[in-house]
């Protein structure tokens, strides 16, 4: 079965610092990989996605994430962080592979806190 | 693109009354539409899946008599909260497929909406 492992519910980081948030997944195939960022009583915005065609994944807002297979990670970065970037981070496999269907698994989120 | 709107925002009703929340891809059409729970501070937990002119399908544990899920039309599935009580107050969030813009399995979400049971 796939999964993600969101490794930390919480980060804070100072405006201006990089930001790392991480991301481990489990899956026997080729995975679909995303990062959604929610602000408070908001829906979901896609940051980025993988799927295959490069490792390494430009989204919005300046965030990246690389997709490593030997470590079996999607980590979340961003060079320098903004105010507004503080939200609630999910890190996302489709269940595709290995269902059929087009379900999403979250990790459990990580709460992104930027400190002036 | 890949625009999904929710409508109501928030809603607040009395106990036993029922409740309609619209999901509508604005700008593509939506096979498949999804319906998510999320409890503060949690995670979101996918409800049912809605497919364009058949029956959604519900995860295990979702009351299907309970949560109504309708998918009239390429663009609009409805999720009808019956006879609601309190412990169904929470923050209800649709998505939908647009395989054009970002591939078949990204999924592009409302805003959500806010029901409140008292």
């Amino acid at each position: 079965a796939q999964s993600v492992t969101q490794l930390d519910s919480h980060v804070s980081v100072s405006e201006g610092t990089p930001v790392l948030l991480r991301c481990n997944y489990s899956s026997s195939y080729s995975p679909s990989l995303f990062w959604y960022v929610q602000h408070p009583n908001k829906g979901l915005q896609l940051l980025l996605k993988y799927t295959s065609a490069a490792t390494l994944v430009k989204g919005i807002n300046g965030f990246e994430a690389e997709f490593k297979k030997s470590e079996t990670s999607f980590h979340l970065t961003k060079p320098s962080a903004h105010m507004s970037d503080a939200a609630e981070y999910f890190c996302v496999v489709s269940d595709y592979p290995t269902s059929g269907t087009y379900k999403y698994i979250f990790g459990t989120g990580t709460r992104l806190k930027v400190l002036a | 693109g890949a625009v999904v709107s929710q409508h109501p925002s928030w809603v607040i009703c009395k106990s036993g009354t029922s409740v309609k929340i619209e999901c509508r891809s604005l700008d593509f059409q939506a096979t498949t539409m999804f319906w998510y729970r999320q409890f503060p501070k949690q995670s979101l937990m996918l409800m049912a899946t809605s497919n364009e002119g058949s029956k959604a399908t519900y995860e295990q544990g979702v009351e299907k008599d309970k949560f109504l899920i309708n998918h009239a039309s390429l663009t609009l599935s409805t999720l009808t909260v019956t006879s609601a009580h309190p412990e169904d107050s929470s923050f209800y969030i649709c998505s939908a497929r647009d395989w054009r813009s970002g591939g078949a399995d990204t999924q592009y979400f409302g805003p959500g909406t806010r029901l409140t049971v008292l």
